[in-house]
């Protein structure tokens, strides 16, 4: 049971390097996030998507881009890297629809930039 | 942005203590969730509350949706250390019900 993967796990940039961190899942969920964590902080939601096609800003969206262009996949972007986007990077799934179904979340991206 | 109270923000505890940690926020929630999170991994779902006065259990752990929509709190009974790593409560607001709020998390720690 694959779940929710992210690659890669590790990745260090250079200030104003662009790259994008992956995620895939398979268990065809409909709604799927994008977080960042930082040292001795909770989980700031930067991007979610609640379908192919449609995306919308969390609460810290600055310096990140996203696409859903099909149900399993939900890219995100880094254009011009910066000192600040240095943490730990999550994506998580979950059902939608009706009532309420708890997010699954993949092993997370550590991503450093000097 | 809207963020949860959580705490304590660190545990050190004895094997077979029992340990206790609470959420609460200014606004009201309509679903309470509690995540483990262990070194180098993400969130792992522990238990949903989904009503108000909401008592669950989910073995050695037991969680509590408040009265008021507005805490929860999380109990840990005889804990072993395989209990060890951060514990993070999240609720859903009621105007969004697409997001999350985190709470900063408790860090727990398990001595033999």
């Amino acid at each position: 049971n694959a779940g929710v993967t992210q690659t890669p796990k590790f990745r260090i940039l250079k200030i104003g390097q662009s790259m994008t961190l992956q995620c895939t899942q398979d268990m065809n969920h409909n709604y799927m996030y994008w977080y960042r964590q930082d040292p001795g902080m909770g989980l700031k939601l930067i991007y979610y998507s609640v379908g192919a096609g449609i995306t919308d800003k969390g609460e810290v969206p600055n310096g990140y881009n996203v696409s859903r262009s099909t149900t399993e996949d939900f890219p995100l972007r880094l254009e011009l890297a910066a000192p600040s986007q240095t943490s730990v990077y999550f994506c998580a799934s979950s059902l939608g629809g009706q009532g309420y179904q708890p997010q699954h979340f993949g092993d997370g991206t550590r991503l450093s930039i000097l | 942005g809207q963020q949860l109270n959580q705490s304590p923000q660190s545990m050190f505890i004895q094997e077979g203590e029992d340990v206790s940690m609470n959420c609460t926020s200014s606004s009201i929630f309509n679903t309470w969730l509690w995540y483990k999170q262990d070194p180098g991994e993400g969130p792992v779902l522990l238990i949903a509350l989904y009503k108000a006065g909401e008592l669950t259990s989910n073995g050695r752990l037991t969680a509590q949706f408040g009265i008021t929509r507005k805490d929860s709190f999380l109990n840990i009974s005889a804990s072993i250390p395989s209990d060890v790593g951060i514990y993070f409560c999240a609720g859903r607001p009621p105007y969004n019900t697409d997001k999350l709020i985190f709470g900063t998390g408790t860090r727990l720690q398990v001595f033999p």
